[in-house]
């Protein structure tokens, strides 16, 4: 059964970068990671996506060894509205996948002045 | 922008009513989801249905029921509350099965449901 490992909470200061590491060391072939952010009385909204070595987009960076064993998000030059949870997903829903994708607890990043 | 809905943001029932929770999405997203959220615990799959008509067991449904009679919406349904079902329900759309779009979900802005 796939499981994810984060951190439960991180702590950062304005404009440093933070890497929040996700473990999921039975990842299936198919399997894409996938990470969410959430805030206060808001739904989880989708951040990036990958299935191996790097990925960027105007919001983060992703990072896959070869091993896929883990991933790391990025996040640049971080500011006090970067204050959220962090989710690492993976897995299919579908078609048929081999387990159910879970959310789990995330990690509380909390972005200081 | 994809659009998620959610009936209520707030509900307050009392123990063994029947409660229904409704979620409608405006993107024609083959795929939707209830989970629940509660301190502590994170995000848990409650069902998730891939076409109308079709639902899947999640992580934990005993307790709930789903319906998709229409694409569009996806009910959540507690056939008699208990205050262990107070939490946070969120609901979320994403597009057709396959590959990795059943991953980009799209959520709704919840309900906070307190049963009494």
């Amino acid at each position: 059964l796939a499981k994810t490992t984060q951190p439960i909470s991180m702590d950062s200061y304005e404009g440093q970068e933070v890497n929040i590491t996700c473990s999921h060391n039975n990842i299936a072939t198919n399997d894409y990671i996938t990470w969410y952010q959430q805030f206060p009385s808001q739904g989880p909204r989708f951040i990036i996506q990958g299935y191996k070595t790097k990925v960027t987009n105007e919001v983060a960076s992703l990072f896959i060894p070869a091993d896929r064993k883990s991933s790391t998000l990025s996040l640049p030059r971080v500011s006090l509205s970067d204050t959220a949870v962090y989710y690492c997903l993976v897995g299919l829903f579908f078609p048929g996948g081999s387990y159910i994708p879970t959310f789990g607890r995330g990690t509380s990043l909390i972005v200081h002045p | 922008d994809v659009k998620v809905t959610q009936s209520s943001r707030y509900l307050v029932k009392r123990t063994g009513e029947k409660v229904f929770l409704e979620c409608v999405q405006d993107m024609d997203h083959e795929n939707m989801f209830w989970y629940r959220q509660d301190p502590g615990l994170g995000l848990r799959l409650i069902y998730f249905s891939y076409d109308v008509k079709m639902k899947e067991k999640g992580d934990i449904p005993e307790g709930y029921s789903v319906s998709r009679e229409k694409k569009e919406r996806f009910s959540l349904i507690l056939e008699s509350a208990s205050t262990n079902q107070t939490s946070m329900y969120l609901c979320a759309s994403s597009p057709a099965p396959g590959d990795n779009e059943d991953l980009k979900q799209f959520f709704g802005p919840g309900t906070r449901l307190t049963v009494l």
